[in-house]
């Protein structure tokens, strides 16, 4: 059980271009969602907190313009980048919360 | 913010061996969660942990949370190839998880 899928697994897109990432919790209801960003060899990076029905939940440093995050469903959050930048590139991560959080397989996004 | 310290920051080990990690906090939680992550993959959880001194398995691996609740301990029995990854350690804070820095295994066979 706990099992959650993103979609895709990865991206490659040109600069200026908006990308959708998809994160679904596959066999439990997660009302709490979570992106997190990771760059090679380092720890991951907790982007926002994503809360079905309502506003997502930015870290310092995060521009919620730049990452749009719809959590439609029990079972679904949608990370936006847009307007993507080669800075942009980089592993996106997310998880869902059922006694713990339980992360998805990842998207790699290379702008280009 | 909250910070935790894993180390070591990477190991080289044989094949067979058995492998010992750990993670240090500032302050005082009530849950210790240990992942590992694969490459390209996202993290899996291995154990939680949410009671001081409790020693809980999951087949080859142990991990322990210490008496003071500062920190966890992860060990890994007679290593195997596959056991190459990053482990993190994390802590619940508040609805969040706290991430130590992961410690790199490298299995040599």
């Amino acid at each position: 059980g706990a099992v959650v899928s993103q979609h895709p697994s990865w991206v490659i897109c040109k600069s200026g271009t908006s990308v959708k990432i998809e994160c679904r919790s596959l066999d439990f209801q997660a009302t709490t969602m979570f992106w997190y960003r990771q760059f090679p060899k380092q720890s991951l990076m907790l982007m926002a907190t994503s809360n079905e029905g309502s506003k997502a939940t930015y870290e310092q440093g995060v521009e919620k313009d730049k990452f749009l995050i719809n959590h439609a469903s029990l079972t679904l959050s949608t990370l936006t980048v847009t307007s993507a930048h080669p800075e942009d590139s980089s592993f996106y991560i997310c998880s869902a919360r059922d006694r713990y959080q339980y992360f998805g397989p990842g998207t790699r996004l290379l702008v280009l | 913010g909250q910070q935790l310290n894993q180390s070591p920051q990477s190991m080289f080990i044989q094949e067979g061996e058995d492998v010992s990690m750990n993670c240090t906090s500032s302050s005082i939680f009530n849950t210790w969660l240990w992942y590992k992550q694969d490459p390209g993959e996202g993290p899996v959880l291995l154990i939680a942990l949410y009671k001081a001194g409790e020693l809980t398995s999951n087949g080859r691996l142990t991990a322990q949370f210490g008496i003071t609740r500062k920190d966890s301990f992860l060990n890994i029995s007679a290593s195997i190839p596959s056991d190459v990854g990053i482990y993190f350690c994390a802590l619940e804070y508040g609805n969040k998880l706290v991430f130590g820095a992961g410690t790199i295994l490298r299995v040599k066979s």
